[in-house]
């Protein structure tokens, strides 16, 4: 099955840049998604196809994806976007299809 | 614009059926554009994607899952439903429905349209697997 790997944690003081990467093999042919995901609430899409922004979503928050790896970058960090975040592909090369990362905590410090 | 609910029992008792249902509203269940996903999350875990379903009927389901999952549509109601069976403590999870948007895909030279995004998101229902 395909897999995509994030790291378990990252952490970023306010006002700097946060990177969270998501890797799976060749997933640069691949739409990725991100998701994040605040303690008890439900998640909420912030980008998808690898680099749109839905709307609502602050242009702090962007995407870039090639080869190996898919990268959710998170400017001018705030507080409030400490959260989990997922990175998210449809893959039908092995009939698991939808497939999540396992997760990234971005600690704001 | 969209709204998922999902309703249904809070508590399942092993070996039995845990039924869920997601009710939309802001638009409608028959839409050509959208696929209508569960997707589960165990206390403290990651997001575990259960299946997709289509308007039509059509469904795709986690394989890990699929002995034991069925997704239908009810677009009369404009509603979807999860029955997953012979439930365990594993099961244990807070349960959530999305609509998923329909996008390209391509592989192997071909394109074509599946289920990718999902937004918008239910507020997820905790279903807890206890006798």
């Amino acid at each position: 099955s395909y897999v995509l790997t994030q790291p378990p944690s990252v952490s970023v003081a306010p006002g700097q840049t946060a990177r969270i990467t998501c890797g799976g093999n060749n997933i640069g042919s691949k739409s990725v998604h991100w998701y994040q995901q605040k303690p008890g609430q439900a998640p909420v899409l912030v980008v998808y196809d690898d680099s749109d922004r839905p709307s609502g979503i602050p242009e702090r928050f962007s995407g870039s994806n090639s080869g190996n790896t898919a990268t959710l970058t998170i400017s001018r960090v705030e507080a409030g976007d400490e959260a989990d975040y997922y990175c998210q592909v449809w893959d039908s090369s092995s009939d698991h299809f939808v497939v999540f990362g396992g997760g990234t905590k971005l600690t704001v410090l | 614009q969209l709204q998922l609910q999902e309703s249904g029992p809070g508590l399942v008792k092993p070996s039995e059926t845990l039924s869920l249902t997601c009710t939309v509203s802001g638009g409608s269940i028959s839409s050509s554009s959208y696929y209508w996903g569960w997707i589960r999350q165990p206390p403290g875990k990651g997001l575990e994607w259960i299946g997709s379903i289509y308007y039509s009927g059509s469904t795709y389901y986690n394989p890990s899952l699929k002995s034991r999952v069925t997704i239908s549509v009810d677009t009369s109601k404009n509603q979807f439903s999860l029955k997953l069976s012979s439930v365990t403590a594993a099961d244990t999870a807070v349960y959530y429905c999305a609509s998923q948007y329909e996008a390209g895909y391509c592989s192997g030279g071909s394109c074509y349209l599946v289920p990718q995004r999902f937004d918008p998101w239910g507020q997820g229902t905790l279903v807890t697997v206890s006798s």
